[in-house]
């Protein structure tokens, strides 16, 4: 059964630091893995999505990579910006004919001015 | 605006009433999702479908809920005489079986309180 795990709960950062959230999952049959960004009551925003056979994508600001061996995905963010606080989700798909993304619990980010 | 909807944004509700939620999909993508999330957690998945096909339903979806896609479109999820423990944030998804990704794009979501 597929767990995803988000360490830390919670971040605070001041504004133009680099960062990185962590992921980890326990089933490393993962057909692939997304990170999405959520502000506080509304719903889920597609950040980057990463295949089984790719280690890592890009999106201006953003890098996410994967570890199928380790279990991991990272995202990391550089020169933060009071923008980017939000609550940032991980989500993996199993292998096989399954569509359900499996969560974390997510990682809230602030970035202080 | 070309993006998955969800409506109503808000639902109140007293306990044992009927609610019915609708999502509207991006109209190219051929798989719907619904999950549910609660303050504070990830997203839950609740159940899909690949057009009409309902192909999978989590443990979470009770005899109280029920899901539909008649036509392959728009999809309804209905939640019969509600408890408070329903009271969450549903959310719908939507993607495109026919390439590699398989990426989900939400809606969103109906925030549902039962009083």
């Amino acid at each position: 059964k597929q767990e995803v795990t988000q360490i830390p709960a919670a971040l605070s950062v001041p504004e133009g630091e680099n960062l990185v959230l962590n992921c980890s999952f326990t089933d490393s049959a993962i057909y692939n893995l997304q990170w999405f960004r959520q502000d506080p009551g509304k719903g889920l925003t597609s950040l980057l999505l990463i295949q089984s056979s790719q280690r890592e994508q890009t999106s201006g600001r953003l890098n996410a990579s994967l570890d199928k061996s380790s279990g991991r995905s990272t995202l990391y963010i550089a020169a933060s910006q009071p923008g980017d606080s939000a609550t940032y989700l991980c989500a993996g798909r199993g292998s096989g004919n399954t569509g359900k993304l499996i969560f974390g619990q997510g990682t809230t980010l602030q970035v202080k001015p | 605006d070309t993006g998955v909807s969800q409506n109503p944004r808000h639902k109140i509700t007293k306990r044992g009433q009927n609610v019915t939620f609708r999502c509207d999909p991006i109209s190219e993508h051929n798989r719907l999702y619904w999950y549910r999330q609660t303050l504070g957690q990830g997203p839950e998945f609740l159940t899909y479908f690949q057009n009409e096909a309902q192909l999978e339903k989590s443990r979470l979806l009770s005899d109280r809920f029920s899901a539909e896609r008649p036509k392959g479109s728009f999809s309804t999820l209905e939640i019969q005489r509600t408890e408070q423990g329903d009271s969450a944030m549903y959310l719908c998804a939507s993607s495109f079986s026919g390439g590699l990704s398989y990426e989900q794009y939400f809606g969103p979501g109906t925030r549902l309180t039962v009083t």
